[in-house]
């Protein structure tokens, strides 16, 4: 079983709907990873999260460390919110390393 | 411009001819590391490196050599390249895992 897991692993939505990606882990953490994989293939970092939830935007990400659980939501959904959204952790007894879940693929059409 | 830079951007070798992926960053960042993403498997460490003259393996180190000799560079080494190490590769800076990772834009490795 892997140590992150996201769900769902595909996501179809319509503009403007609300999105929710959820990532469960299953070691004692020291941080968690929201990242954004654009189309092109590119990366980059959303949110770092250690505890409650932080807001940027649209984008709003939650982590409950006594669930071990975060979410990932996206009000207004747009097109170009269109890519593949990772979960990562830092495992708190290890904190040289990520650990990644295989990503969300979310598509919103117009 | 804060970045992170890799190259090549894509490169298609054969099995078993030395290759090297260079990873530089302008962000005096302590920590660096190199992932690799395959289709199903997601992102996976290969290498990662807390400073200068210190690294240490990831979850995927087997074919792979890293070095850090200067704060801003971390190549990655393929000595002996096999078709299994057909991936895109990331390299990532920080000032620690846990801050803020910024990524490279990746290098497409194709090993015929």
């Amino acid at each position: 079983k892997n140590e992150v897991e996201q769900s769902p692993q595909n996501l179809t939505a319509q503009e403007g709907e609300f999105i929710t990606i959820n990532c469960s882990y299953s070691v004692g953490i020291s941080a968690l990873h929201w990242l954004q994989q654009h189309p092109g293939g590119g990366i980059v970092s959303l949110f770092m999260l250690s505890s409650g939830k932080k807001k940027h935007g649209r984008l709003i990400a939650t982590i409950n460390i006594q669930e071990k659980h975060s979410s990932l939501h996206i009000t207004a959904s747009h097109p170009r919110d269109s890519a593949v959204y990772i979960c990562a952790v830092v495992r708190a007894y290890n904190t040289d390393k990520l650990i990644f879940g295989t990503g969300t693929r979310l598509q919103v059409f117009p | 411009e804060a970045q992170v830079t890799q190259n090549p951007r894509y490169l298609i070798t054969v099995t078993g001819k030395k290759l090297t992926v260079t990873c530089s960053q302008n962000m005096n960042h302590e920590y660096m590391s190199w992932y690799r993403q395959d289709p199903g498997l997601g992102l996976r460490q290969i290498y990662y490196s807390m400073n200068v003259e210190v690294t240490d393996k990831g979850d995927v180190p087997e074919g792979y050599k890293v070095s850090r000799k200067e704060k801003r560079n971390f190549p990655l080494i393929l000595e002996s390249p096999s078709p299994n190490q057909t991936s895109l590769y990331f390299c990532a800076s920080s000032p620690l895992p846990t801050y803020e990772q910024y990524f490279g834009p990746g290098t497409r490795l194709t090993v015929t």
